[in-house]
């Protein structure tokens, strides 16, 4: 079955730092890919996904994230990092066929401190 | 335009209670999901509806759990005889069609079972 792993449950940067936060799935078929962000008592918005195309995909709030199916990796990455970044990112994965539900990692919780 | 809402926003219930948890979707998504949130087990899919196709039940936990989708819009997830571990946040989400595509959360809806 498909799993998604995220290494390291906690992330800490300090603001103005670059922020790398790791996925990496387990499928042999790549299949489509999200990063998630969850604020506090809030629902999940969704930052960027990758789906076809280029490899190196742009989200909001200036993160971006990069597939390498060599590696079975869509790790996401910000070269600056500020204060309000702080949160619980979620990478997810999606079988390449219609109704299939999100699998989720377990979550990495960035903090940014001044 | 709205996005997906959900009520309650909390719900406590005594255990042994049943619970009714609503979901508005985006309008025109024709896919709908319910996923929990818990501590210990991370983000799970429950279940899906896709327009008027009969819905993909395979992550309900047990046969307390059971959800309807009405005239192919709101959803309502039902717990019957809630128990204490079915204390955690319900999540829906709703996308334009159905898998491959990006979910859209609503805010979620906290149980508590005392």
């Amino acid at each position: 079955a498909q799993s998604v792993t995220q290494l390291g449950s906690h992330v800490s940067v300090s603001e103005g730092a670059l922020v790398l936060l790791r996925c990496n799935y387990s499928s042999s078929v790549p299949p489509y890919l999200f990063w998630y962000v969850q604020y506090p008592n809030q629902g999940l918005q969704l930052l960027l996904k990758y789906t076809t195309g280029a490899t190196l995909v742009k989200g909001i709030n200036g993160f971006e994230a990069e597939f390498k199916k060599s590696e079975t990796s869509f790790h996401l990455t910000k070269p600056s990092a500020h204060m309000s970044d702080a949160a619980e990112y979620f990478c997810a994965v999606s079988e390449r066929q219609a109704g299939t539900a999100l699998i989720f990692g377990k979550g990495t919780t960035l903090s940014v401190s001044s | 335009g709205a996005g997906v809402s959900q009520s309650p926003s909390n719900k406590v219930t005594e255990k042994g209670k049943d619970v009714e948890l609503r979901c508005d979707p985006i309008s025109g998504h024709t896919a709908l999901y319910w996923y929990r949130q818990s501590l210990g087990q991370g983000l799970e899919f429950l279940i899906y509806f896709q327009g008027n196709s009969a819905p993909d039940k395979s992550g309900l936990p047990s046969d307390r759990f059971s959800a309807e989708r009405t005239g192919g819009s709101v959803s309502t997830l039902t717990i019957q005889r809630t128990q204490q571990e079915d204390s955690a946040v319900y999540l829906c989400a709703s996308s334009p069609v159905g898998g491959g595509y990006e979910q859209y959360f609503g805010p979620g809806t906290r149980l508590t079972v005392t």
